[in-house]
Order: C-alpha cells, then structure tokens, then sequence
C-alpha cells in the first residue's frame, strides 16, 4: 500500500499569513493527489486534485504543488474561515490511501 | 445542489451485520462511480468501497474485503453498504461520497455526505 506521511500534524497561524502542508507518499504516485478540508459540522470539501488543479469554488489563495513522492498545500493569505482539518490523498493506486491530517487553527 | 445523506447507522455487536444507505439527488447518478469512505473515532479517513456506475465493478481494500458489499440503486439514486461480520475495529463514521473524474478514472471525491455513526460493541 502506497503510504501518505502528512505533515505538521497541528499548525497555528495568523490571518494573513501563509501556511504550508506537506504531503509524502512512500512511492512514486505522479500527481494522482487530491487534498481535502473539513470543518466541524460541515461536509468534506473537496480543495485540489491531480496535485494542483483547484476545484471549482475552491479560494485561488489556495495551491497545490509536487508530484513523484513530495506534495505541498499552500495557503496564502490566510483568512478566518481556513481553519480545518486538512487532509491529502493518493488515487494512483488501490487501496486509496489518506494522510494523517493537519489540524489548522487561526490564531 | 449535490447532496449526499447516509442512513442506517447505529450500535451493533460484534458479529452482526448492518446496511447503510446514502440517497442522492441534485445530479445525475447513474453516470457517477461512487464509493464509502470512514474514519474511526480520532483516527483519519481510510477508502471502504467504490462502485462503477453500472454497478458491475467493485473495488475494496484488504481490511473489508469479503465482509462488505458495496451496490446501487440508479432507478433510486441510491447507494448502499451492506456490512457483515462486523467487528470493533469497524467503529467509525461512514461517508458517502462522489468520484470526481465523470469517466471513473481518478477515484478522488468531489461531493461527501456528512456521514453517519456505526458503533460495533456488545
């Protein structure tokens, strides 16, 4: 199974400000990567996929990069309503496999 | 609007089986693969199930596999989870969700429900 070490685990920062997430997967998977954001009482949101195509509605203050093993999701400019839970994906291959998740507070 | 709203959830004991349903509307279901995804009290989100829009194909990771079964209704716009052999470890939220990619080819998940409770306890 294709492994998603996801990291920080906690991340506190200002409005503002940037953030990056970093995603690495155990082998090689292209860019066949898609990160996710859920806050408390709502659904999961879909933010990127194919490692840095924004879904439509998806802030451009958001950004995925990487391919191969390396992925990062930035957020410029942070704004109040960011803070989540922050999750990526690998699809290149089954079993479909998440990262750990990143816990975004504002502060 | 897509929406996605699970059902059927609740306490269970060990070795039982359970049904979950997820009803969709706001798009065309039966030209979407859809698939189950959970996450286990405090624990991350691990893929359960994916069902192609026919229905003939179906995808599972080793941990369900032969326990769970995955299918759909398109006359009703419905996904099910039918779970068997439950065990504690199957304790988790359960999410319904879309495929992204129209075709079925990239299996990222561009609509989830809010999911639904299993607990798994005697």
């Amino acid at each position: 199974d294709v492994q998603m070490t996801q990291s920080p685990s906690y991340l506190a920062a200002s409005p503002g400000e940037s953030v990056s997430i970093s995603c690495k997967a155990s082998k090689s998977i292209s860019n066949y990567l898609a990160w996710y954001q859920q806050k408390p009482g709502e659904a999961y949101k879909l933010l990127i996929y194919s490692g840095s195509t924004l879904q439509s509605g998806t802030p451009s203050r958001f950004s995925g990069s990487g391919s191969g093993t390396d992925f990062t999701l930035t957020i410029r400019s942070l704004e109040p309503e960011d803070f989540g839970l922050y999750y990526c994906q690998q699809y290149y291959e089954k079993p479909l496999t998440f990262g750990s998740g990143t816990k975004l507070e504002i502060k | 609007e897509v929406q996605l709203v699970e059902s059927g959830g609740g306490l269970v004991q060990p070795g039982r089986s359970l049904k979950l349903s997820c009803a969709a509307s706001g798009f065309t279901f039966s030209n979407y693969y859809m698939a189950w995804v959970r996450q286990a009290p405090k624990k991350g989100l691990e893929w359960v199930a994916t069902i192609s829009t026919s229905g003939s194909r179906t995808y599972y990771p080793d941990s369900v596999k032969g326990r769970f079964t995955i299918s759909r209704d398109n006359a009703k716009s419905s996904l099910y989870l039918q779970m068997n052999s439950l065990k504690s470890e199957d304790t988790a939220t359960y999410y319904c969700a879309r495929l992204g990619d129209y075709g079925g080819y990239s299996h990222y998940f561009d609509y989830w429900g809010q999911g639904v409770m299993v607990t798994v306890s005697s």
